[in-house]
């Protein structure tokens, strides 16, 4: 019930292309799904998160997708470009708690 | 200006040794963790400590030992090292008691190597 599943493991696509990322989870207790980017040799920064009051949230080319009653969300990049490679992880927490369950990771490149 | 900064960034070492590294941060947070990366890139939690009290203690080896001298500082001991131990340690912080309204800020990671 702990666990996030996160895929696909690693993606490609062309500059402009849309990446979709896909996370479910199990445990409907989780109440704050984000999204973090982390770049090599660095740590991971968070990108965007949502709340599952709301279906979608979209901070500049970043969209996350929410569906509650799959248990799923996804986040979506919108003109992707080369500075879009990164390695994406999705997460969720619970209330009241100090941890995000983090999903397996993946890596986007980005073709120019 | 660094906000969660550790150091070493880099650490080599010989199976068996004793190491430190250390974590502090200047954004006022009143939690921080230990994260260990493995090669596949999982991210897992090992501890957290809030207003320098122990608050997570996952499954992890009596070996390691996190110690906060203040809410800007943590530091994780590790002794006897294997080398199983060998990945990307990454301090973070946050401030209050719900994720939900602030998230992390990690640092850059110790990229611990075990031979």
């Amino acid at each position: 019930q702990q666990q996030v599943k996160q895929s696909p493991q690693s993606l490609i696509v062309q500059k402009g292309g849309i990446p979709i990322i896909n996370c479910a989870y199990e445990n409907t207790a989780f109440d704050y799904f984000p999204w973090y980017q982390q770049f090599p040799g660095k740590g991971p920064a968070l990108l965007i998160a949502i709340r599952p009051d709301v279906s979608e949230k979209k901070e500049g080319r970043f969209t996350i997708s929410f569906n509650k009653s799959a248990k799923q969300f996804s986040l979506h990049i919108m003109d992707s470009q080369p500075g879009d490679s990164a390695t994406y992880f999705c997460a969720a927490s619970r209330a009241g708690t100090y941890k995000y369950i983090f999903g397996t990771g993946t890596r986007l490149k980005v073709l120019a | 200006d660094t906000a969660v900064s550790q150091t070493p960034k880099y650490l080599v070492t010989q199976m068996g040794n004793d190491k430190s590294i250390k974590c502090e941060q200047n954004l006022g947070h009143d939690t921080m963790y230990w994260y260990k990366q493995d090669s596949k890139k999982f991210l897992k939690i090992m501890f957290s400590y809030n207003n320098k009290e122990l608050i997570i203690n996952e499954t992890v080896p009596n070996r390691f030992s996190p110690k906060s001298p203040d809410k800007a500082h943590l530091n994780l001991h590790i002794n006897s090292l294997e080398l199983g131990d060998s990945a990307v340690y990454f301090c973070a912080s946050s401030q209050g008691t719900w994720l939900s309204n602030y998230g992390y800020t990690f640092g850059s990671g110790t990229r611990l190597t075990v031979v």
